[in-house]
């Protein structure tokens, strides 16, 4: 395993249409956080599963947002009726968490989404 | 809220000098991370710092923490250009949830590095 990966790279859509993004983790990670990052600016916690569970969701995530992690592996993130507004880097991260063990999160390469 | 300052946003600065990028952070908080981005790239995890007064160095770059200042430092020693990028530190920003401490990373705005020959 060589890391947190991302689909698609790069991903071009019309404002209005429905986008989806994968993630892969890091397979002995239990937990997988999303970020986006707008240019000029550092990433911003959108949400995070710990195995297959949502557990918290940032209020950066509108309803137009959803998110899922079936099975505890790979994860989803779904931005319906997309608006200019979303175009951004959307990145993904895992990490091992065990108590207070300490830990550090690996990021994917990202998917950058420009919506026209 | 947890916010996390960094300074300066741009440093230009000539092969050879050093210098230091500041990061305050408002709350407490004892993880601090620093991450390097180049153009277009995703965030390549330089030094993880977990307690008061940790020190961690690779090559020409030095990172410290001071929880009681709130305030981590990055040292740049004889900068080359292949040090050009922007480099971002993070704080944990823990928070208990029913399952569990998120640990969700806050990020500064980063700071723009440009080393010039």
């Amino acid at each position: 395993d060589t890391g947190v990966s991302q689909n698609p790279r790069h991903k071009i859509t019309k404002r209005g249409q429905n986008v989806t993004f994968r993630c892969d983790p890091i397979s002995e990670h239990n937990r997988l956080y999303w970020y986006r990052q707008t240019l000029g600016q550092g990433p911003e916690f959108l949400t995070y599963f710990q195995n297959e569970a949502q557990l918290e969701k940032s209020r950066l995530l509108s309803d137009r947002f959803s998110a899922e992690r079936p099975k505890g592996s790979f994860s989803t993130l779904e931005i319906q009726r997309t608006e200019q507004g979303d175009s951004a880097m959307y990145l993904c991260a895992s990490s091992f968490w065990a108590s207070t063990v300490p830990y550090e999160q690996y990021f994917g390469p990202g998917t950058r989404l420009t919506v026209t | 809220e947890l916010k996390v300052e960094q300074n300066p946003l741009f440093l230009s600065m000539q092969e050879g000098k050093n210098y230091t990028i500041y990061c305050n952070y408002s709350t407490t908080s004892d993880r601090l991370y620093w991450y390097r981005q180049d153009p277009g790239k995703s965030l390549e995890s330089l030094f993880v710092l977990l307690s008061n007064g940790a020190v961690k160095q690779e090559g020409r770059l030095m990172a410290s923490l001071d929880t009681k200042a709130r305030l981590s430092t990055l040292h740049i020693t004889a900068a080359v250009h292949d040090l050009s990028a922007t480099y971002f530190c993070a704080v944990d920003g823990y928070t208990q949830n029913y399952g569990g401490a998120t640990n969700k990373l806050i990020f500064g705005t980063g700071t723009l590095l440009a080393v010039q020959p």
